[in-house]
């Protein structure tokens, strides 16, 4: 069956421009989960969605950081006034139930490039 | 906020050799993931356990609770099995909303032939 998907794959922006990255998650998955990963760095927590509690933004870096999600469907981070800090691949996953009960799926990422 | 330790961070073996991966975390938690990212960047979960163990083949995966620590085996390694080894740990549900998980830094694990 279809797996996490991303889009774009690569986007190159310039400082300053909006942009906007996609992820569908597993049909019926009800938890999605944004993370960062910096060149030669580890994986870091952005933002995760579970059903409808109140999403969890304790990782988003700043408020030009903010996601949104539709129901248990496509979710969508959006980074305002991009910088150059910002260039890294941003990956989703979702999980049929939470962290706690279920496994994640990974997307391939979008590889963010601000120049 | 949770602190996790995973240990080595760099491993070169020997095809064929037996592998352990560690991962130590600070407070309690509801389950730990080890995850396997490969050179191309993609994710793949291996392993979800919140007690005991787990096995999938060649791999095994163990949690103490008590020690706050958890490892990850791989039996009769092969070049195949290079890749980044991420333990990732999700905090005591609090009640109030979902907590993220807390990533190590990943063990880079090089299997030579």
């Amino acid at each position: 069956g279809a797996g996490v998907s991303q889009s774009p794959s690569n986007k190159v922006t310039e400082k300053g421009k909006d942009v906007e990255l996609r992820c569908d998650p597993i049909s019926g998955h009800t938890a999605l989960y944004w993370y960062r990963q910096r060149l030669g760095q580890g994986l870091e927590f952005l933002i995760y969605f579970q059903g409808n509690s109140a999403p969890d933004k304790s990782g988003l870096p700043s408020d030009r950081f903010s996601a949104e999600r539709t129901g248990e469907s496509v979710s969508t981070l959006t980074i305002q006034r991009t910088q150059q800090e910002d260039s890294a691949v941003y990956l989703c996953a979702s999980s049929l139930l939470g962290q706690n009960n279920s496994p994640l799926h990974f997307g391939n990422g979008t590889r963010l490039t601000v120049t | 906020k949770n602190e996790v330790e995973q240990s080595p961070q760099n491993l070169t073996a020997q095809e064929g050799e037996f592998i352990t991966i560690n991962c130590s975390y600070s407070v309690g938690i509801s389950a730990l993931h080890w995850l396997q990212q490969h050179p191309g960047g993609g994710i793949v979960s291996l392993f979800m356990l919140s007690s005991g163990k787990k096995k999938h083949g060649r791999l095994i995966a163990t949690i103490n609770i008590q020690e706050k620590h958890s490892s990850l085996h791989i039996t009769a390694s092969h070049p195949r099995d290079s890749a980044v080894y991420i333990c990732a740990v999700s905090a005591l549900y609090s009640g109030g909303g979902a907590d993220g998980l807390t990533f190590g830094k990943g063990t880079h694990l090089i299997i030579q032939p």
